[in-house]
């Protein structure tokens, strides 16, 4: 049973290039969490997603950053013209059911913005 | 808005002596839960704690939860090279949403 898989593990992008993030919850998840962590920081609330829906993206900057979870496929976090500032490990987690349940995260992706 | 505050932000041990996080909300929590994050990991859950009072333990490991449910303790007992990470608390307040701690990092002393 493979657990929550974000790709890529690392990506670069120079200033005003596209991010995409992608996120596959466990099998039998459908409600999918994306965090940020900046170094020595602890975890900052970005969206939350049902498949097909946005539920709360209350965290998430209203410019530049957007997120989906589709029927079929991964969810996707996008960040359009990169900053240095969006350099951060993004962390996608995945639960099977809406209320307070344990998290399972993925490996992280580590954004390097030039 | 909901915070969860939790202290210390650094605790610098030597191997065998214990280790003691806390949490503090400002308002009562449905539950809370407790992850450690190794060095260029990601967040690994460790428990859940939803009733007043309640105290959980998992080996060397031992988790409370306030009365007023507003609070939270995760200590270890002796601890070993393998407990080296940041510990992080996370308040549930509604059907989704968890408010993180800002983590306490365990540094064990050569």
């Amino acid at each position: 049973n493979a657990g929550v898989m974000q790709n890529p593990r690392h990506l670069v992008r120079r200033r005003g290039q596209e991010a995409r993030l992608r996120c596959s919850p466990m099998k039998g998840h459908s409600h999918v969490y994306w965090y940020r962590q900046l170094p020595e920081e602890g975890l900052k609330f970005m969206v939350y997603l049902q498949k097909e829906n946005i539920i709360d993206e209350s965290g998430m900057p209203k410019e530049r950053f957007s997120a989906e979870f589709p029927k079929e496929g991964p969810s996707i976090l996008r960040i359009q013209q990169v900053v240095r500032g969006d350099s951060a490990a993004y962390f996608c987690a995945s639960s099977p059911r809406s209320t307070n349940e344990k998290l399972f995260f993925g490996s992280g992706t580590q954004l390097s913005v030039l | 808005g909901q915070q969860v505050m939790q202290i210390p932000q650094y605790q610098h041990v030597q191997e065998g002596e214990d280790f003691t996080t806390y949490c503090n909300s400002s308002t009562t929590l449905s539950n809370i839960q407790w992850y450690k994050q190794r060095p260029g990991g990601h967040p690994v859950f460790l428990i859940q704690l939803v009733k007043s009072g309640e105290v959980k333990k998992q080996k060397r490991l031992t988790f409370q939860f306030g009365e007023a449910k507003k609070n939270s303790s995760l200590h270890i007992t002796a601890t070993q090279t393998t407990d080296v990470g940041t510990y992080f608390c996370a308040g549930g307040y509604s059907n989704y949403q968890l408010i993180w701690g800002a983590g306490t990092k365990l540094i064990i002393k050569p």
